[in-house]
């Protein structure tokens, strides 16, 4: 299985909202991340969590909170955001370090912020 | 640091016509290279990798890519190429100088005439 599963697929909501992403994958990968790709640019790089922890945040605002909740699962809390926060979130996960660190990605979670 | 870069933002082939898209990268020593290929609304699909050995390597749906080190290229090539191969495709580096976390090059999106 070298299926990322993020979910849900579409979500729109309003900058009072609180609601969550979420990703899970059972390839025993142990660094798992969440990019941020806005239309016809490359995945920017957001959160890194490596044996669940938080090992890399790329200076991402404080309504994107990460969490691990073990090595399966990685979740992205949404709180009062943007506009300029819609966009395309993806999951991906690999191997830490060393040979086989191919990263996998979800099909993503297209984020509304109205 | 490690960076890539795609010098090409479009290119345009006709079907069954060859393609090659090129990317070159920016590492003190070899990282490993990746081709990922995104269909719109879609998550990122990894086309082929490269982390040693023989420098051509084949890939999934028909690719392959052949790594130059003297020329720090990593060019994606395809002999013929189909109306559904038309996507954006990334060119991605990971390397220990990086803790191994993909960078993604701007992209080349392919458009194939029929």
């Amino acid at each position: 299985d070298t299926e990322v599963t993020q979910t849900p697929k579409h979500l729109v909501m309003g900058m009072t909202n609180k609601k969550s992403l979420k990703c899970e994958q059972h390839m025993g990968h142990r660094a798992m991340y969440w990019y941020k790709q806005k239309a016809k640019k490359p995945p920017e790089l957001m959160f890194v969590y490596s044996y669940e922890k938080l090992s890399i945040n790329e200076s991402v605002p404080s309504r994107f909170s990460p969490e691990c909740p073990n090595s399966s699962l990685l979740n992205l809390h949404l709180h009062a955001l943007q506009p300029e926060d819609s966009a395309l979130y993806l999951c991906a996960s690999s191997q830490v370090g060393g040979l086989g660190t191919e990263a996998f990605f979800g099909q993503g979670t297209r984020l509304t912020v109205v | 640091a490690q960076s890539v870069t795609q010098p090409d933002i479009h290119i345009t082939v006709s079907e069954g016509a060859s393609l090659e898209l090129r990317c070159n990268y920016s590492y003190g020593a070899t990282p490993y290279l990746f081709w990922y290929v995104q269909s719109p609304g879609q998550g990122l699909q990894l086309l082929l990798k490269y982390f040693s050995g023989d420098t051509l390597v084949q890939g999934i749906k028909g690719f392959e890519a052949e790594f130059k080190r003297s020329q720090s290229s990593f060019n994606l090539r395809k002999p013929s190429v189909h109306w559904s191969d038309a996507a954006e495709y990334f060119c991605a580096v990971a390397a220990s100088g990086g803790s191994y976390i993909p960078t993604f090059g701007r992209g080349t999106s392919l458009i194939v005439h029929p």
